[in-house]
């Protein structure tokens, strides 16, 4: 079965070093990625996605992520933390198909420290 | 540009009392509609999708049920909550009826506290 795994509940960084968000998939066959952000009591708001183009993928707020199918992970990176990236963060994984066939992630909490 | 609605943004009912959350989509037609719930301290379950006027399907068996009475619009309802009814309720819309490459975008969420 297709399942994703975000590696970490909880991760915490000080303000101005890099950030890495770490994200596992399951891999039946090429799927597409997405990387979600939610701030407390907010939706979920697109960071980037990976569609099988390039595999490095620049997102908003700095954000990028590497899709290395040979480890089949696609690690969310950022080179330094804002306070304003404390939220919580959500690996996606979509295998195409029927409209089911999207895997959320179980988040990871990004805590930033002045 | 495309937006999407939902609301209310915050609610608390009683147990026994029946609920209507309603998500609207502008910019966009025909679009694939969802209900996602998160539980406090577990990821997002898909409740419900449609991918047309009427069309539903269910993905977790429950007391909620969802409705689409017009191309752009999607209720979530129930006839009686249950304690277990409490979360945060998101809808979300996407385009194409393969989701392969394409992005699911969200509301901002509906915060549902059953007393």
């Amino acid at each position: 079965a297709q399942s994703v795994t975000q590696l970490d509940s909880h991760v915490s960084v000080s303000e101005g070093t890099p950030v890495l968000l770490r994200c596992n998939y399951s891999s039946s066959y090429s799927p597409s990625l997405f990387w979600y952000v939610q701030h407390p009591n907010k939706g979920l708001q697109l960071l980037l996605k990976y569609t099988s183009a390039a595999t490095l993928v620049k997102g908003i707020n700095g954000f990028e992520a590497e899709f290395k199918k040979s480890e089949t992970s696609f690690h969310l990176t950022k080179p330094s933390a804002h306070m304003s990236d404390a939220a919580e963060y959500f690996c996606v994984v979509s295998y195409g198909g029927s409209q089911g066939n999207l895997i959320f992630g179980k988040g990871t909490k990004l805590s930033v420290k002045p | 540009s495309q937006t999407i609605h939902q609301w209310p943004a915050t609610l608390v009912q009683p147990v026994g009392s029946p609920l209507s959350l309603e998500c609207t989509v502008e910019g966009t037609s025909n679009p694939n509609l969802y209900w996602y719930r998160q539980a406090a301290g577990r990821g997002l379950q898909l409740l419900f999708y449609s991918v047309g006027i009427g069309q539903i399907s269910s993905e977790v068996p429950q007391n909620l049920s969802a409705s689409r009475p017009q191309d752009r619009q999607f209720i979530l309802s129930s006839k009686k909550l249950l304690l277990s009814d409490s979360g945060f309720y998101l809808c979300a819309w996407s385009t194409g009826r393969n989701l392969m490459g394409n992005t699911i975008y969200f509301g901002e969420g509906s915060w549902l506290t059953v007393v």
